[in-house]
């Protein structure tokens, strides 16, 4: 199946500080989505891309989808405490089943 | 219901017993998948159901584990003959075209 590489593998910024973190694929996806798992709790879904080049923010949050359509970055802004959590891209190979990347360990100092 | 649903939220078994996990997805969605995570790492694919299309069970970690999806709905994750090493968060999510929507996972402990 395809693979998605994830960086970086985790992360300690101070509060306030930008985080930037990205995602490659082995091959094209037409869908890149984000999630975010807190502590405890199942990934939720936080920004869906379906078109290359496409640019997408929510809140303090922006995604991008690659020109390539082979990688995707989130950038996060003036991260907070409850920024905490792992971050995790996902696209669909064959059959819209979805490939997860291994995720990115954000922890944030106060 | 509104989200996706897994039952229990916690279960401890002892080594050897079995388990049987529960996911109720969202209604209308055609494709579900278990995940397993271990703590503070990342999400380990199980298997995956899509409709009425053969499921993909290459994620399923040895022939101890097995997975129904009755009616195209509720599905049910058994572990037979459990072992520490099975000890994790156990994840279910649905999807109606590419975006999944998670549970809030079962953690199973093994003792």
């Amino acid at each position: 199946g395809q693979q998605l590489n994830q960086s970086p593998q985790s992360m300690f910024i101070q509060e306030g500080e930008d985080v930037s973190m990205n995602c490659t694929s082995s091959s094209i996806f037409n869908t890149w989505l984000w999630y975010k798992q807190d502590p405890g709790e199942g990934p939720v879904l936080l920004i869906a891309l379906y078109k290359a080049g496409e640019l997408t923010s929510n809140g303090r949050l922006t995604a991008q989808f690659g020109i390539t359509r082979k990688d995707s970055f989130l950038n996060i802004s003036a991260s907070i405490p409850s920024d905490v959590g792992i971050y995790f891209c996902a696209g669909p190979e064959y059959g819209n089943k979805l490939v997860f990347g291994a995720g990115t360990i954000l922890r944030v100092k106060s | 219901g509104a989200g996706v649903s897994q039952s229990p939220s916690n279960k401890v078994t002892e080594k050897g017993k079995d388990v049987e996990l529960r996911c109720d997805p969202i209604s209308g969605h055609t494709a579900l998948y278990w995940y397993r995570q271990s703590l503070g790492q990342g999400l380990e694919f199980l298997i995956y159901f899509q409709g009425n299309s053969a499921p993909d069970k290459s994620g399923l970690p040895s022939d101890r584990f097995s997975a129904e999806r009755t009616g195209g709905s509720v599905s049910t994750l058994t572990i037979q003959r459990t072992q520490q090493e099975d000890s994790a968060v156990y994840l279910c999510a649905s999807s109606s075209n590419t975006e999944a929507f998670f549970g809030q996972g079962t953690r199973l402990t093994v003792v």
